[in-house]
């Protein structure tokens, strides 16, 4: 059975960089059926998407984040990670990873990590 | 930017049928996905395609998509249904969510 574990320090100063990894277990990183995404979800708030990577390393962001977000696979660890830089309280949030299963047109997150509550404050 | 637009709250009576509703522009040229989060958990998966259930989600658990709107229908809805659901699409590669509903089974 697939499983996505997040992991990363739960407190971030602002203006700083966010970084969390996510460990794939129970099924490769590299199987050309999937590939991988972060969403995050502020306190009592709804669901906001961040980034996508295939294991090759493409990736594609949410545009309005895109300058500061970078997301990249490590194969050989079977993990990906995010890293969110000039981070504000704004931004502190549930970080989920998760996985696209991929569907032509659809390619929904049919599975999802525990989530990492990061708190952004000084 | 592509914004989907979900109604805040919905409630149902135990064994009614609740309709949820996602509405963006040309909604129906694109597929919709929708996702069960309960409080204190991860989303599940609960409909993909517009109208597939992934293995294990109930069969009360359907969903159509035509013109700007996406509908999730929980027939014979049960409380342990009580969650919070979102629907999803894709837009210009990349992915958008809607603002989410809560469901109220009472």
């Amino acid at each position: 059975q697939l499983q996505l574990q997040e992991s990363g320090p739960g407190l971030v100063k602002p203006s700083e960089t966010l970084s969390l990894t996510c460990a794939v277990s129970g099924g490769s990183i590299s199987s050309s059926s999937n590939y991988w995404g972060w969403i995050r979800q502020p306190p009592g708030k709804g669901l906001e998407w961040i980034g996508s990577v295939y294991y090759s390393g493409t990736t594609f962001y949410k545009p309005s984040l895109e300058s500061r977000v970078t997301i990249s696979v490590d194969t050989s660890k079977n993990q990906f990670s995010l890293k969110l830089t000039s981070v504000t309280a704004a931004e502190t949030a549930v970080y989920f990873c998760a996985r696209h299963l991929a569907v032509v047109g659809s390619d929904p997150f049919d599975m999802w990590g525990q989530g990492t509550v990061v708190t952004v404050s000084s | 930017s592509y914004e989907l637009t979900q109604a805040p709250s919905v409630s149902v009576s135990p064994g009614q049928t609740a309709s949820i509703t996602c509405s963006g522009d040309k909604l129906g040229d694109k597929y919709a996905s929708w996702y069960q989060q309960k409080p204190g958990q991860s989303p599940v998966l609960v409909i993909y395609q517009d109208t597939k259930r992934p293995s294990g989600i109930p069969e009360r658990f359907s969903g159509s998509n035509s013109g700007n709107t996406a509908t999730l229908t929980i027939s014979g809805t049960q409380a342990m249904d009580e969650a919070d659901y979102y629907c999803q699409a894709w837009d210009s590669s990349t992915v958008v969510f809607g603002g989410g509903t809560k469901l109220t089974v009472l």
